[in-house]
């Protein structure tokens, strides 16, 4: 079946430790995309890609890294400068140009002790 | 200023009835999306609906319909016939196309509790 996967569903990490979040995508689209959501926030952007290596910051990149080297997949690290990583985090995809429906993976709630 | 604003934090509806939930948005431009999104406990987002800026006819699919009216930037999510299964938080987004290839702006949301 076709969709995006992101795992693992839950992950837990100890404070200042670097930990890559998961995100496969088989529907053949171009952009990719990672979102940060805290209770009552909404979702926010932290970075977003719209071809292979090749990714722009969104509205709260510092703290986090990714990379675009396959169109399938766009992992995302949470380094130890995030100050408050715990949160849900969640990956899309779409077609390009950017006005296509963007697609939701499942999501991973990370929990930094 | 925010670029969507969703009014309700929380919604309450009987089973089997209609319910609106509140978006206006915020833009300049001429061309734009509008995309609303249901997120149940479990935490995926769900793609809803779509309603693009010079789309004449209000879009529908299934038991939701976008009522947009814009002239007041407003994109009110309908649901028709409410069911259990429909307590989720709901949000809206925009895309604005003079941006070039700029992602969606989400709202905070719109919790929804049917109850039977």
């Amino acid at each position: 079946d076709g969709g995006i996967t992101q795992s693992p569903k839950y992950l837990f990490r100890k404070e200042g430790q670097n930990v890559t979040l998961s995100c496969e995508q088989n529907l053949n689209h171009d952009a990719m995309y990672w979102y940060r959501q805290d209770p009552g926030q909404g979702l926010r952007l932290i970075y977003y890609s719209q071809i292979v290596n090749d990714f722009q910051k969104g509205d709260i990149a510092e703290g986090y890294s990714v990379s675009r080297e396959k169109k399938e997949s766009f992992p995302l690290t949470v380094t130890s400068a995030q100050k408050n990583p715990t949160a849900f985090y969640l990956c899309a995809s779409s077609t390009t140009p950017i006005t296509d429906t963007q697609y939701f993976g499942p999501g991973t709630r990370l929990t930094v002790l | 200023a925010q670029k969507i604003t969703q009014t309700q934090p929380g919604m309450f509806v009987q089973e089997k009835e209609a319910v609106t939930l509140d978006c206006t948005y915020d833009t300049s431009d001429q061309s734009y999306g509008l995309f609303w999104y249901k997120q149940p406990s479990s935490g995926e987002m769900i793609f809803l609906i779509y309603q693009g800026s010079y789309d004449e006819q209000n879009a529908t699919e299934g038991r939701y319909s976008l009522n947009f009216q814009k002239a007041r930037k407003s994109a009110n999510l309908v649901i028709s016939a409410s069911q259990l299964g429909d307590s989720a938080m709901y949000f809206c987004a925009m895309r604005e196309d003079s941006k070039g290839n700029t992602p969606l702006v989400f709202g905070k949301g719109t919790r929804l509790s049917v109850i039977a």
